[in-house]
């Protein structure tokens, strides 16, 4: 069973478009919700996390939109660039309980010039 | 050296084979973590280490054994090993009870 579940599983944008990347979890026990980007031949490394007493976060060109009652949360990318092609993952857990992190299957994104 | 890091970073091996890999983090952690990650599929844990204690294990088979030392070094043993488990494995660490983890670069493993 899939706890969290992302789309798409591909984006293809141009330079400078916004690309958004949807997240839905199911279990409320969740308060920790990180992203991920990874490159290729790369681990996962965090882009920016949110926990749910906000939102909205943002860091740099990264955003994150949180909606509790609809449990899901999205990753906009402002200004995008070709260096911002990899594969984003977004993630979900309990802080203080299980250091389980669930994973969303990932979403490709490829920024063209 | 800094963060998670892992080696070798390639491996290949044939069936028959028995290899280890290793994971060292830097970062002062108390978990460490096996991850599998292959084409087209979710990252999938398979290994939880909290305080050189195996807290979970993910029905993984029985010819990937993993080994945690101490806190700072985690090892995955493999003996006869299939081409299906061919896949960028990672190591990661976080300090017990909180969700950011940190990632090494991976070891990626083709089996023959």
């Amino acid at each position: 069973q899939q706890q969290v579940k992302q789309s798409p599983q591909s984006l293809i944008v141009q330079k400078g478009g916004i690309p958004i990347i949807n997240c839905a979890y199911e279990n409320t026990a969740f308060d920790y919700f990180p992203w991920y980007q990874q490159f290729p031949g790369k681990g996962p490394a965090l882009l920016i996390a949110i926990r749910p007493d906000v939102s909205e976060k943002k860091e740099g060109r990264f955003t994150i939109s949180f909606n509790k009652s609809a449990k899901q949360f999205s990753l906009h990318i402002m200004d995008s660039q070709p260096g911002d092609s990899a594969t984003y993952f977004c993630a979900a857990s309990r802080q203080g309980g299980s250091e389980k992190l669930v994973f969303g299957k990932g979403t490709k994104l490829t920024v063209n010039p | 050296e800094t963060g998670v890091t892992q080696t070798p970073r390639h491996l290949v091996m044939g069936m028959t084979n028995k290899k280890s890999l290793k994971c060292e983090q830097h970062l002062g952690h108390n978990a460490m973590y096996w991850y599998k990650q292959s084409a087209k599929k979710p990252l999938e844990l398979m290994f939880v280490y909290n305080f050189k204690e195996q807290t979970e294990n993910n029905s993984v088979p029985s010819r990937f054994s993993p080994e945690c030392p101490n806190s700072s070094h985690l090892f995955l043993h493999l003996h006869t090993l299939q081409p299906e488990d061919s896949a960028l494995y990672l190591c990661a660490s976080s300090q017990r009870g909180q969700g950011l983890q940190f990632f090494g670069p991976g070891t990626r493993l083709t089996v023959l």
